[in-house]
């Protein structure tokens, strides 16, 4: 079976601090994995999936299969970044799965 | 525009009330999902759909019903709406035939069962 590990349910920053948001997950093949974000009254949308290995709005995100583990992380959080995010595994299924996201607050 | 629709987008209904939501795609997307999100909590999957025709249960026990007849269209009916079923349900939809597809959501639909 799958799973997606978000420890975090809420995460409290400074503007300007870095931001390290957790994700491990549990799968026994070569998973596909995914970062999405809600933004405050808007629909939940991709942020960034490992296959890309890119930058996105200064968050990226490393597949470490060792520790089994996709922490999404910004070196220097804006207060636009305030946001829930959810680590989404797709697996041999195609049946995705949802960590239960975190919440993102950046203070000014 | 390409895009993924949901209605309505609000919906307070009373106890017994046989309701429909609906979900369009027309990005020409295979596989559709149904999830369950209470508000800052995990998405639960209630049902997919690889295909016209395919459809399944998710991992949510749930005493709601989907047909897929059209490509683009897969409505979600809940026969006898209860209060335990008031929560957010959102669409969804992927491309492409391998699993690093990314999931396209609808706003959502917000339903209350008084």
């Amino acid at each position: 079976a799958q799973r997606v590990t978000q420890p975090e349910k809420l995460l409290s920053v400074f503007k300007g601090a870095p931001v390290e948001l957790k994700c491990n997950y549990s799968y026994s093949g070569s998973p596909e994995l995914f970062w999405y974000v809600q933004y405050s009254r808007q629909r939940l949308q991709l942020l960034l999936r490992h296959i890309s290995r890119e930058s996105i709005k200064g968050f990226t995100a490393d597949l470490n299969k060792g520790e089994t583990s996709f922490h999404l992380k910004k070196p220097f959080a804006q207060e636009e970044d305030s946001a829930m995010y959810y680590c989404a595994l797709h697996g041999g299924s195609y049946i995705p799965t949802f960590g239960r996201g975190t919440s993102l607050i950046v203070h000014p | 525009e390409a895009d993924i629709y949901q209605t309505p987008r609000y919906l307070v209904i009373g106890t017994g009330k046989k309701i429909t939501l609906e979900c369009s795609q027309t990005m020409g997307h295979d596989k559709m999902y149904w999830y369950q999100q209470d508000p800052g909590m995990e998405l639960h999957l209630i049902h997919y759909s690889y295909g016209v025709n395919s459809t399944e249960k998710g991992d949510l026990s749930s005493e709601s019903t989907v047909s897929r007849i059209r490509t683009e269209h897969f409505p979600l009916t809940l026969e006898s709406a209860r209060p335990s079923h008031t929560s957010q349900y959102l669409c969804a939809s992927s491309e492409g035939q391998g699993i690093n597809s990314p999931l396209h959501f609808g706003n959502g639909t917000r339903l209350t069962v008084t």
